[in-house]
């Protein structure tokens, strides 16, 4: 079935950086646009970036711009999450979605958990 | 920025009661809002889009009205497993999103 799958996250200082992985199977990866949302301890959900189908085109929240990038490799079918500059702030749980129009978040992984810390 | 006001943030209720959530834009965004569900621990998962929309798969139980400034998700009948979070979502074409700051629903 349809199915996205986080991977990378772990515990990591501030000031460091660490890579995610969302890798996609059972649908064609290369047709949509792809998002990460995160959600820190006890909090809601918070949209943190979303890369075009074919790459050309990427936006960030305020909150992260200028320290975290995204990419993608559709011949692989996976997404990328690259953060740097870490801070305490960005301990959250990184979900990666299916984008369907612009407008909405179809499918979802399962998470992955990022803890930034001494 | 156009900011996104869900409430209330946590309700109370029982199997089989009727449950509203709203959520207010800063700005006239006609339909561009979607709800989702989320359980502990769990991804969210799409309820409602467009405003009024239910998602394939979705009990017809769930609905959603609005367009606006002002919107609302709706609940009858309250089932046992829709004890969780919902959230609201706008969305600006670019595409960027905006979050509600979520309802909890307990029982």
């Amino acid at each position: 079935q349809v199915q996205l799958v986080e991977s990378g996250g772990g515990v990591v200082q501030p000031g460091r950086s660490l890579r995610l992985s969302c890798a996609a199977s059972a649908f064609t990866f290369r047709n949509y646009g792809m998002h990460w949302v995160r959600q820190a301890p006890g909090k809601g959900l918070e949209w943190v970036a979303v890369i075009w189908y074919d790459g050309s085109k990427e936006y960030f929240a305020d909150s992260v711009k200028g320290r975290f990038t995204i990419s993608r490799d559709n011949s692989k079918n996976i997404m990328f999450l690259e953060m740097s500059s870490l801070r305490a702030e960005d301990t959250a749980v990184y979900f990666c979605a299916r984008d369907i129009r612009s407008a909405r978040l179809d499918v979802w992984g399962q998470g992955t958990t990022v803890i930034v810390s001494s | 920025d156009i900011q996104m006001t869900q409430s209330p943030s946590s309700l109370s209720a029982s199997v089989g009661d009727r449950v509203a959530i709203t959520c207010q834009a800063s700005q006239d965004i006609r339909d561009q809002l979607n709800w989702y569900q989320q359980k502990p621990g769990k991804a969210p998962k799409l309820l409602i889009y467009d405003a009024s929309n239910l998602e394939t798969g979705v009990p017809s139980r769930f609905s959603g009205s609005g367009s606006g400034r002002d919107f609302t998700f709706t609940i009858n009948s309250l089932q046992p497993e829709d004890f969780a979070s919902y959230y609201c979502q706008r969305y600006d074409g670019l595409p960027t999103f905006t979050f509600g700051g979520g309802t909890r629903v307990d029982i």
